[in-house]
């Protein structure tokens, strides 16, 4: 079955720890991307890959950090959690720069930074 | 760079009540288009997709878009909504060259009310 998956699904943690959440995907997708999910604000993209060992910024990259050394992975980085990065994270995958083409979403890691 | 206005915040219907979601974009090229939903906790679901070719685009539940190029818009439209309707829609955008970026509008909330 073809997925995106992420974990951990939920998180709690404290200001300052770092943290890692993972992103795998199984359909041989080169491009891979982070958003998160605010209220009143929809998605919006973090960082990017187009490939392997090839990323780039999205819209709100501050505090974040990624790395693409596989193709099937893409783990978000948070070096210094801060409160205001309590927020819904969703991963995405997609074929890149085709037409005809449509991203799949894991399933969300609620995180909440105290 | 793409945007995407999604003119109504919050929806509230009876069921069997007629929806349309509005939505307009502003790229200067080709684009895909989408409209994702996501049920409360839940992740995002691909509703339907344009690329090309017929611009009324059909998609799962009954839901049905269409594209109108002069108008930039992609109105998500239901003839007849059920409580199980109850969720947030996301119109999204895709420009069709390279390796441009998916961008959310920032979701409408459908409240289906017996």
């Amino acid at each position: 079955e073809a997925q995106v998956t992420q974990n951990p699904r939920y998180l709690i943690t404290v200001t300052g720890k770092k943290l890692t959440v993972t992103c795998s995907q199984n359909m041989n997708h080169e491009y891979m991307s982070w958003y998160r999910q605010d209220p009143g604000l929809g998605l919006r993209q973090i960082y990017y890959s187009m490939n392997v060992e090839v990323t780039d910024k999205g819209d709100v990259p501050e505090g974040y950090k990624v790395s693409r050394k596989e193709k099937r992975n893409f783990p978000l980085i948070l070096e210094s959690p801060s409160p205001n990065q309590t927020s819904l994270y969703f991963c995405a995958s997609r074929r890149p720069g085709q037409m005809n083409t449509e991203a799949f979403f894991g399933q969300g890691t609620r995180l909440t930074v105290v | 760079a793409q945007s995407v206005s999604q003119h109504n915040h919050h929806v509230i219907l009876s069921e069997a009540a007629s929806l349309e979601l509005g939505c307009n974009y502003s790229y200067g090229g080709t684009v895909n288009l989408f409209w994702y939903v996501q049920y409360p906790g839940q992740h995002l679901q691909l509703l339907l997709k344009y690329f090309s070719g017929d611009p009324l685009v059909k998609g799962i539940k009954g839901f049905e878009a269409e594209f109108i190029k002069s108008k930039f818009s992609f109105n998500l439209r239901k003839p007849s909504v059920q409580w199980s309707d109850t969720a947030e829609y996301f119109c999204a955008v895709m420009g069709n060259s390279g390796n441009t970026p998916l961008v959310f509008g920032k979701g409408t909330r459908l409240s289906v009310i017996a």
